[in-house]
């Protein structure tokens, strides 16, 4: 089974612009998590989105948002990008409620 | 709120034991994860306790004390590829089971 897979793997922004990153779970995993890991604050949860309808959320400003599609590929944007917003952004999928999640590679944001 | 530390960093010998420490404060707590993260890769799942305990999982175990706040991660027969960040990191009670990360311990294990 393929694991999960992210694209870009690699951004670079200017500050004031937006972008979206999107996440494929693995096959028949219905919930997708975004985290932000960053040196100064470690990983933080953003939000999951599970069946379309986003599940759980985490302490991000609004500029953060995220949606999934019928297929379970799930999407997040960022708005009016920050110097801060530079971070690796992580998806990972689990097949419902299970405690265990599987992680992608990753996203390397950096924003000038 | 919650709270969780974890050593920065500690380093060890190859094929010696290394214990990594984990204390957290949180209301509402379900249960505690152990991450294993190499350096640029993908966190990846190593354990999650629910009862107090200790649960070995090959060259790795996971401990918890619930009434002291307390887990540790146990690695023996270390091996070179043991060298990664470990991330200690809690769930709430309600279910979603989403971690709550601390800021990780990052173990060099030496020749």
């Amino acid at each position: 089974k393929a694991g999960v897979t992210q694209t870009p793997r690699y951004l670079i922004k200017t500050r004031g612009q937006q972008v979206t990153l999107s996440c494929s779970p693995i096959s028949g995993h219905r919930s997708v998590s975004w985290y932000q890991q960053t040196p100064g604050q470690g990983l933080q949860f953003l939000f999951e989105y599970f069946s379309e309808t986003q599940r759980n959320k985490g302490n991000f400003p609004g500029r953060f948002s995220g949606r999934q599609f019928s297929n379970s590929r799930s999407e997040m944007n960022v708005s009016t990008l920050e110097l801060g917003d530079s971070a690796l952004y992580l998806c990972a999928s689990r097949p419902g409620q299970d405690y265990e999640q599987y992680f992608g590679p990753g996203t390397r944001l950096t924003v000038t | 709120g919650q709270n969780i530390d974890q050593p920065t960093e500690m380093t060890a010998t190859e094929g010696a034991i290394v214990q990594i420490n984990c204390t957290y404060q949180t209301s509402g707590f379900n249960g505690l994860f152990w991450y294993q993260q190499h350096a640029g890769e993908a966190p990846t799942f190593l354990s999650y306790n629910v009862l107090d305990g200790l649960e070995e999982k090959g060259r790795f175990s996971s401990f918890l004390s619930r009434s002291k706040g307390y887990s540790y991660l146990l690695l023996k027969e270390l091996q070179m590829k043991d060298s990664a960040s470990y991330l200690c990191a809690v769930s709430r009670a309600g279910g979603s089971y989403i971690p709550t990360f601390g800021r990780g311990t990052s173990l060099i294990v030496h020749p």
